[in-house]
């Protein structure tokens, strides 16, 4: 079946640092991927998507690019704010039959101080 | 952002007792969904719907039943609440499934004592 798999948090960076949070994937044919963010107390929020590979999402500074390859789609940023501090989940998209489908990975907990 | 309301958005009940928390969007979304979310689990589909009174499992549908009787509202009802639900149930809706993009509600955090 399909899985995800992220790196563990939580992830502790300086402001104007260089993020990196790793996923990868396993799944049969070629799913849609996603990202999506969760700040304190509120539900999950689209971040960013590719639907093919090497297809490259881009939103608010954050980057992933879809490697069918190395079933990878890792999130980057360049430079992180405090205000990006959340959890961010990488996600995977399926098919019921009936639906679409997703499968998330646990959550990577980013904390991004002064 | 999908307008999705959550009710109640925080309850605590005791073991046994019936509970149903309503999800309820303004978007015409076809497709709707009932995950938790758990520390290390990330989050679990429960059961979701693909039109009204059209329903099916997902992977954690133990104990919990749906109902959509309308378009914008899906209701989740823990039967006969357990401890082991104890959780953050979040609702989403879809209108598309060729993108799988899925939009969230704020959650409703449940505690069974």
């Amino acid at each position: 079946g399909n899985s995800v798999t992220q790196m563990e948090g939580p992830v502790t960076l300086s402001e104007e640092a260089f993020l990196t949070i790793n996923c990868t994937y396993t799944a049969t044919g070629y799913p849609s991927l996603f990202w999506y963010v969760q700040y304190p107390g509120e539900g999950l929020q689209l971040l960013l998507k590719a639907t093919k590979a090497d297809d490259k999402g881009s939103n608010k500074g954050f980057e992933a690019t879809y490697r069918k390859e190395t079933t990878s789609f890792h999130l980057e940023k360049g430079s992180v704010q405090v205000s990006d501090s959340a959890v961010y989940f990488c996600a995977l998209g399926g098919n019921t039959g009936t639906a679409s489908k997703l499968t998330f990975g646990t959550g990577t907990r980013l904390q991004v101080t002064l | 952002d999908a307008g999705i309301t959550q009710s109640p958005r925080h309850k605590v009940t005791e073991t046994g007792t019936p509970v149903t928390l309503r999800c309820h969007q303004t978007e015409n979304h076809r497709y709707m969904y009932w995950y938790r979310q758990d520390p290390g689990h990330g989050l679990r589909l429960i059961h979701y719907s693909y039109g009204v009174k059209d329903t099916d499992k997902g992977e954690v549908s133990d104990g919990y039943s749906v109902s959509r009787s309308k378009t914008e509202d899906f209701l989740l009802t823990l039967e006969s609440a357990t401890s082991s639900q104890t959780s953050v149930y979040f609702c989403a809706t879809s209108g598309d499934t060729i993108t799988d993009t899925q939009y969230f509600g704020p959650g409703t955090r449940l505690t069974v004592l």
